[in-house]
């Protein structure tokens, strides 16, 4: 089957970095995406990887790993507007995403 | 430019009734999907419009939720009888061609449908 895991929640602190893992196991693979939802809105697209390796972005960098089929999104230099939820999505063969259940960050100042 | 846009914001209904969501694409985009996302979750994948044509509508629960896309740009999602278990937000996205291969989708704000 096709599956997506990640955290339900993680806590950091402002100013700080914090990594955000993902493991995927889909039916065939296009590429995996990160996007960025705050409370009661809409999710937006933050980061797409098909190539293995580290994609910078400013303070967020999206990491990919094929074989171990394993991203990760870091962000640096937290800010408190950071705080929200990060969804992982892969795309399988068919172009569809299977969406991960969500990781909420919350900022400490 | 305009984003995508979905109408009603909110809508809330009583068990049994009918209801209409609406979504309004970015304009040029050619792919639609529609999702509902329960708190807390992951978006659920419900149906996708490649144009005017249902390329894949695997993800209906049932025969209450049908969709439509006449004209290949707004898109009506239709839920019949509803019932409690259908309160989420459903959310459209669209993107510029599934055909093409890898595209990113762009999210509306949502509905929340509420069913008492």
């Amino acid at each position: 089957g096709q599956n997506i895991d990640q955290p339900t929640e993680m806590t950091a602190t402002e100013g700080a970095i914090v990594q955000i893992n993902c493991t995927y196991q889909t039916s065939g693979f296009n590429g995996l995406f990160w996007y960025q939802q705050h409370a009661g809105e809409a999710p937006t697209f933050l980061s797409y990887n098909v190539l293995d390796g580290l994609e910078e972005k400013g303070r967020f960098s999206s990491f990919l790993s094929r074989s171990k089929g394993y991203s990760y999104l870091l962000l640096k230099e937290l800010q408190m507007k950071d705080s929200a939820s990060y969804l992982c999505a892969a795309m399988d063969s068919n172009y569809q995403l299977i969406w991960g259940a969500g990781t909420k960050l919350i900022i400490k100042p | 430019g305009a984003g995508v846009s979905q109408t009603p914001s909110n809508k809330v209904t009583e068990k049994g009734k009918y209801v209409e969501l609406r979504c309004d694409p970015i304009s040029g985009h050619t792919a639609l999907y529609w999702y509902r996302q329960s708190l807390g979750q992951g978006p659920e994948f419900l149906i996708y419009f490649q144009g005017t044509g249902a390329a894949d509508d695997s993800g209906l629960p049932n025969d209450r939720f049908f969709a439509v896309r006449p004209e290949g740009s707004v898109s009506t999602l239709k839920i019949q009888r509803t019932e409690r278990g259908d309160s989420a937000v459903y959310l459209c996205a669209s993107s510029l061609s599934v055909i093409a291969g890898v595209d990113t989708q762009y999210f509306g704000p949502g509905t929340r449908l509420t069913v008492l």
